[in-house]
C-alpha cells in the first residue's frame, strides 16, 4: 500500500523555536498534500492544502507567516511553525494524494509538538 | 460547528458478530466518503471509500453504506476480529469536479472493541 513517511514523530523544544517537520510519500508521486492538526479529543482539523510547485492553500483562521509550507518536489512536503508558542503544542499529521479526485489520502504517523 | 458526526465514542462487539459504526454529515455538498482505521502512535490507515453516486460499496469484510438523503453512513465489519480493535474515523469531503483532491472533514472517531 501507499506509504507515507513523516519526520519527526516527536518535538519538545522551548518557545520562540522555530520547528520543521517533513512529510514524504514514499511509493508514488503526491500531486497534492495536506496538512492537519489535532487537539486533544477532537477531531483532525485541515490547516492547509498544498500542491507541487505552488503555494499552499490554508483554511480559515490559520496565520500562513505562523505555518510555514513548501511542497517543492511530488514526494516531499515541509511544515514550519514558525516561533512557536505553547499554544501551539499540538498533534500534526501530513496526507499525501497522487492525481485524481478519486484517489484516498495517505496519512503519516503524525508530529506530538510540546512547547514548553 | 461539527460537520462530520461519530455520536458514539466507543463501542464494544464479540469476536465473531458484526460490527456497525455510524457517521452523519451535515454539509450537503460532501460527495465522496472514506473510512479509516487508526491504531495507537500510528497515522489513520484507509480502509474504504464510497462516492455519492453509490450507496454501498463492498470489500471483503468491510461494507460501507450511504444514505444521502438521511446524510447518514455506517460502516459494516463482518465477522469482527481482535485484530479490528482500533479507534475508526469517518472523512468526507466535497470533491473539485473535474479532478484533485481535496481536504478531508473528519468524525472525533469511534473505538471499537473486539472482545474474544
Amino acid at each position: 500500500g501507499a506509504v507515507v513517511s513523516q519526520h519527526p514523530s516527536r518535538v519538545i523544544c522551548k518557545s520562540g523555536t522555530s520547528v520543521k517537520i517533513e512529510c514524504r510519500s514514499l511509493d508514488f508521486q503526491a500531486t497534492t498534500m495536506f496538512w492537519y492538526r489535532q487537539f486533544p479529543k477532537q477531531s483532525l482539523m485541515l490547516m492547509a492544502t498544498s500542491n507541487e510547485g505552488s503555494k499552499a492553500t490554508y483554511e480559515q483562521g490559520v496565520e500562513k507567516d505562523k505555518f510555514l509550507i513548501n511542497h517543492a518536489s511530488l514526494t516531499l512536503s515541509t511544515l514550519t511553525v514558525t516561533s512557536a508558542h505553547p499554544e501551539d503544542s499540538s498533534f500534526y499529521i501530513c496526507s499525501a494524494s497522487s492525481q485524481g479526485s478519486n484517489q484516498p489520502q495517505h496519512f503519516g504517523d503524525g508530529t506530538r509538538l510540546s512547547i514548553l | 460547528d461539527q460537520q462530520v458526526k461519530q455520536n458514539s465514542p466507543s463501542l464494544s462487539v464479540q469476536e465473531g458478530r458484526i460490527s456497525i459504526l455510524n457517521c452523519d454529515y451535515t454539509n450537503s455538498m460532501f460527495d465522496y466518503f472514506l473510512w479509516y482505521k487508526k491504531y495507537p502512535a500510528e497515522g489513520p490507515t484507509f480502509l474504504i471509500s464510497i462516492s455519492s453516486i453509490k450507496d454501498k460499496n463492498e470489500d471483503g469484510r468491510f461494507t460501507v453504506f450511504l444514505n444521502k438523503s438521511a446524510k447518514h453512513l455506517s460502516l459494516h465489519i463482518v465477522p469482527s476480529q481482535p485484530g479490528d480493535s482500533a479507534v475508526y474515523f469517518c472523512a468526507a469531503s466535497a470533491r473539485i469536479k473535474g479532478g484533485g483532491a481535496d481536504g478531508l472533514t473528519f468524525g472525533k472517531g469511534t473505538h471499537l472493541i473486539i472482545q474474544p
